[in-house]
């Protein structure tokens, strides 16, 4: 099963207005975090976002903010007020367990391309 | 402060031929893990150490090998390389013990012909 989908291959938002970018997850740890990534067409993976199992309050970094439904088991990531520098592809990533040797692997989805028009 | 940093940025090999990646991480992370990233997926993981000791092997074969240094830089090498080797390779550094989260490099992207 896949541990994380992103249902959406493409989005289209208009410059200024808020985007919803889908993930959902699965894992039987109690522990774990997700991560939100974006991917512009350099290459380079840039750290958006990351929010942990047990925090309560769902995390925010400026523009981003992450809307976590620990229930459903989903992460989504809101921006809002896109602009056109925000076109790029958009991966959610999982990390499980806690101080365990693979605290660091991360498991990808498949990713959202953005695309931000005037 | 530096952010990760990858070299080379481009490389084109033969098929069977031998590659080695460099990265340096953060300063103050002790963490390294490699990605793989085939074109139109998402990050692969391949391999994590943490105080110059693998912690985390991906499901790659044993062409793939890594170290990490006193300094915490690390290499990955690959051997007898396969078209399918094709791909961007990316480095991650975490600070490590209580802090997930995980900064990427620019990558280097490696053509097998």
């Amino acid at each position: 099963a896949q541990k994380i989908t992103q249902t959406q291959p493409g989005m289209f938002v208009q410059e200024k207005e808020a985007v919803t970018l889908d993930c959902t997850y699965d894992t039987s740890d109690p522990s774990y975090g997700l991560f939100w990534y974006k991917q512009p067409s350099s290459g380079e993976m840039i750290f958006l976002i990351y929010q942990g199992s047990y925090d309560q309050q769902n995390a925010t970094e400026g523009r981003y903010s992450l809307n976590f439904q620990k229930a459903r088991k989903s992460a989504n990531l809101v921006i809002s007020a896109s602009q056109l520098g925000d076109s790029a592809m958009y991966f959610c990533a999982m990390r499980e367990g806690v101080n365990t040797g693979t605290a660091s692997k991360l498991t990808f989805g498949t990713g959202t391309r953005l695309q931000v028009t005037l | 402060d530096a952010g990760v940093t990858q070299s080379p940025t481009h490389l084109i090999k033969t098929r069977g031929q031998q590659v080695t990646l460099r990265c340096s991480p953060i300063s103050g992370h002790k963490s390294v893990s490699w990605y793989q990233q085939v074109l139109g997926q998402g990050p692969q993981f391949i391999f994590q150490y943490y105080e110059k000791e693998e912690r985390g092997r991906g499901n790659f074969p044993d062409r793939f090998s890594a170290r990490q240094f006193p300094n915490y830089s690390s290499e990955l090498n690959v051997n007898a390389l396969l078209l399918g080797d094709s791909a961007l390779y990316l480095c991650a550094s975490r600070r490590g013990g209580g802090e997930y989260e995980q900064y990427f490099g620019p990558g280097t992207r490696l053509t097998v012909t």
